[in-house]
């Protein structure tokens, strides 16, 4: 079956800088890849998605990509906020998988002022 | 348009007893999917359901079962309970079964004792 491996498992960045969190996966067969945020004591808010036939989307500070030959797709944030603190997910499906999304472990991102 | 919500936010159980949670889905979504969240790691697949029937299952025991009622709220039920089964339950909700996106709630903290 599916498996997502996600790197580093803490990030402490300096506010203002980049953090960078990395997911790969094991079924060529998965074709979307979202990221959740979540923040202590509440679920997961999904912030980004891509899909197997996009290489790179980005939405604001936000960018994730994908390289499908490598199966690795990655979180890029950038001019990070100390709002951002919180727990990173990363996720894969596989195509008609009857909604099991699998997730890595989780990176928790501390974003310092 | 209300988001999904869940009932209780937290619950305190012992072990062998059985145990309820509730979930009401995102305005217009027919599909609920249930995930278990240990402390410190990523959310795992339990079942999805769609129209009422189940569509799909983790790899959890039998005692681990859902109902999906008209209106699409949904029902967790874990029978027997571990001490294992204490975790974070999650419910999210999709627009169809063939949505990708699902959007999670907030939770059931459920402790066993």
């Amino acid at each position: 079956g599916e498996n997502v491996e996600q790197h580093p498992s803490t990030l402490s960045v300096q506010e203002g800088d980049s953090a960078v969190i990395k997911c790969t996966y094991s079924d060529s067969a998965s074709n979307y890849f979202p990221w959740y945020k979540q923040e202590l004591g509440k679920g997961p808010q999904l912030i980004i998605d891509i899909r197997s036939n996009v290489g790179e989307k980005k939405d604001q500070r936000i960018a994730v990509t994908l390289n499908k030959t490598a199966k690795h797709f990655s979180l890029h944030i950038t001019e990070t906020q100390p709002e951002d603190s919180a727990v990173y997910f990363c996720a894969a499906r596989r195509g008609g998988s009857q909604g099991n999304l699998i997730f890595g472990k989780g990176t928790k991102l501390s974003v310092k002022p | 348009e209300t988001g999904v919500t869940q009932s209780p936010t937290h619950l305190i159980k012992t072990r062998g007893q059985q145990v309820t949670l509730r979930c009401s889905s995102q305005s217009g979504h027919n599909t609920v999917s249930w995930y278990q969240q240990a402390l410190g790691q990523g959310p795992q697949f339990i079942f999805q359901y769609y129209r009422e029937e189940e569509n799909g299952r983790g790899n959890f025991p039998p005692r681990f079962s859902g109902l999906q009622f008209p209106n699409y709220s949904s029902e967790l039920n874990v029978n027997a309970l571990e001490l294992d089964d204490s975790a974070l339950y999650l419910c999210a909700s999709s627009l169809d079964i063939s949505s990708d996106t699902q959007y999670f709630g907030p939770g059931t903290r459920l402790t066993v004792l």
